[in-house]
């Protein structure tokens, strides 16, 4: 069975300072990955998709970038940290089959910059 | 970016009664409608998947239909129970992307 694994679970991070957030799938190969980010009062808003190894697609330009070093890793990068980075991060995977690109979930991060 | 509306934007009923959501979106580059339950400190879960005009899913005490013509999906919960209690969000997904509404909140009294 598959199984998405994301950390860390909460992270309070200063203005300013680096970020790293780490998402890995197992039991599937060649998922779509894809990064939300959950604001304060606000539904889920799509960060960054991608479709394979080194290929980042980005919706809305912003302080953060993605990457995706291997086919089931997904890693939510920021150099510098800002106020308006705080929030709820989830990773989800899909991949075509008998429910068109049904999305699996991780746990998620609690963000909070300082 | 697509736009996905949500109403209402949160609810309020008693244990028994029964309730529906809307979605909104574009009807125009429709390829699939998903629904989701998000529970407090839970991941969102997968309700239903549609792709075709008209259709209907059932699961349980929940339901959904689907009119990609004039761009909208009801969601039903019927007799609610206080574990029916989450945030529900509906996605649109076109071309490996997912555009999600705002969300539902749903409180279920006892």
């Amino acid at each position: 069975s598959q199984t998405i694994h994301q950390w860390p679970a909460t992270l309070v991070q200063p203005v300013g300072s680096p970020l790293s957030l780490e998402c890995t799938v197992e039991g599937t190969s060649n998922p779509n990955l894809y990064w939300y980010r959950q604001a304060a009062g606000r539904g889920l808003q799509l960060l960054f998709y991608s479709v394979g190894i080194g290929q980042i697609s980005s919706e809305v330009p912003q302080n953060l970038s993605a990457s995706r070093p291997q086919d089931r890793q997904f890693i939510l990068s920021s150099k510098k940290l800002l106020l308006s980075d705080s929030g709820f991060y989830l990773c989800a995977w899909s991949e075509l089959g008998d429910s068109p690109y049904e999305q699996y979930f991780g746990p998620g991060t609690r963000l909070t910059v300082t | 970016i697509l736009n996905v509306e949500q109403s209402p934007q949160s609810l309020h009923v008693q244990e028994g009664d029964s309730t529906n959501f809307t979605c909104s979106f574009p009807s125009s580059n429709f390829y699939a409608l998903h629904w989701y339950r998000w529970e407090t400190a839970k991941s969102p879960e997968a309700l239903f998947v549609m792709t075709l005009n008209g259709d209907e899913k059932k699961k349980g005490r929940i339901s959904a239909t689907l009119n990609t013509k004039e761009g909208y999906s009801y969601l039903y919960i019927k007799g609610s129970q206080p574990e029916d209690s989450a945030t529900y969000l509906c996605a649109l997904y076109n071309f490996n992307k997912f555009y999600f509404g705002s969300g539902t909140k749903l409180n279920v009294k006892p």
